[in-house]
């Protein structure tokens, strides 16, 4: 079973900071998604990574898949009130069957204060 | 277009009672992904369906539960008898094929009493 390790769990910063969250495995991933999720709502897709030392950018929000393909980090420049969520990690595996699916990490819980 | 639609969003009940929760996939997504959602293991795959069959049901605790898609836009999860521990988000999700982003629905809270 492959495991998803995001770090940190809980993270409460000040409006205007920036932030780094971590997303690790022992695993090797063919992609690597980004999700972020509200209170009452589900999970809604970010970003898909596939290339190794991949690094995508969506306004604030940069993303990199690591050059083996085990881990990713997001970071947030400048963080704002409305930045603040559950962001998830899931990754794709591919084994002799095809592909097993997603497998997603526990989440970084992230409140930025105004 | 309308995204991945779950009923009820809210579902209050007592221990022993029998529980559906249901799930429209969006159109033209071959694969459907029941999930369960608590702060001690966060978000667990229960279930996966391709094409209406259910592919991988490793993720289902145990024999209360049961999942079933009699067509391509409709499934429900059933739990009977419920239990206490049972309660959780329970989140549906569609998607294009099985490592394609997944949409996912707005979840149903579940609490036994």
């Amino acid at each position: 079973t492959q495991l998803l390790e995001q770090s940190p769990q809980f993270l409460s910063i000040q409006e205007g900071e920036n932030l780094t969250v971590y997303c690790n495995s022992s695993s090797v991933f063919s992609s690597l998604q980004w999700y972020r999720q509200e209170p009452g709502e589900g999970p809604v897709l970010l970003v898909t990574v596939v290339t190794g030392g991949e690094v995508k950018k969506l306004k604030r929000l940069t993303f990199q898949f690591g050059d083996a393909r085990k881990d990713s980090s997001l970071h947030i420049t400048a963080a704002q009130p409305g930045d603040t969520g559950l962001y998830l990690c899931a990754g794709v595996v591919y084994s002799g069957g095809g592909a097993d699916g997603l497998t997603f990490g526990k989440g970084t819980h992230l409140i930025i204060q105004p | 277009d309308a995204g991945v639609i779950q009923s009820p969003r809210h579902e209050v009940t007592e221990m022993g009672q029998e529980v559906t929760l249901r799930c429209k996939p969006i159109s033209g997504h071959d694969y459907l992904f029941w999930y369960r959602q608590t702060m001690m293991r966060g978000l667990e795959l229960l279930i996966y369906f391709n094409n209406n069959v259910p592919i991988d049901d490793s993720g289902m605790p145990e024999d209360r539960f049961s999942a079933k898609m009699p067509n391509a836009s409709f499934s429900t999860l059933k739990i009977q008898p419920s239990e206490p521990r049972d309660s959780a988000v329970y989140f549906c999700a569609s998607s294009v094929t099985v490592n394609q982003p997944q949409h996912f629905g707005d979840g149903t809270r579940l609490s036994i009493l």
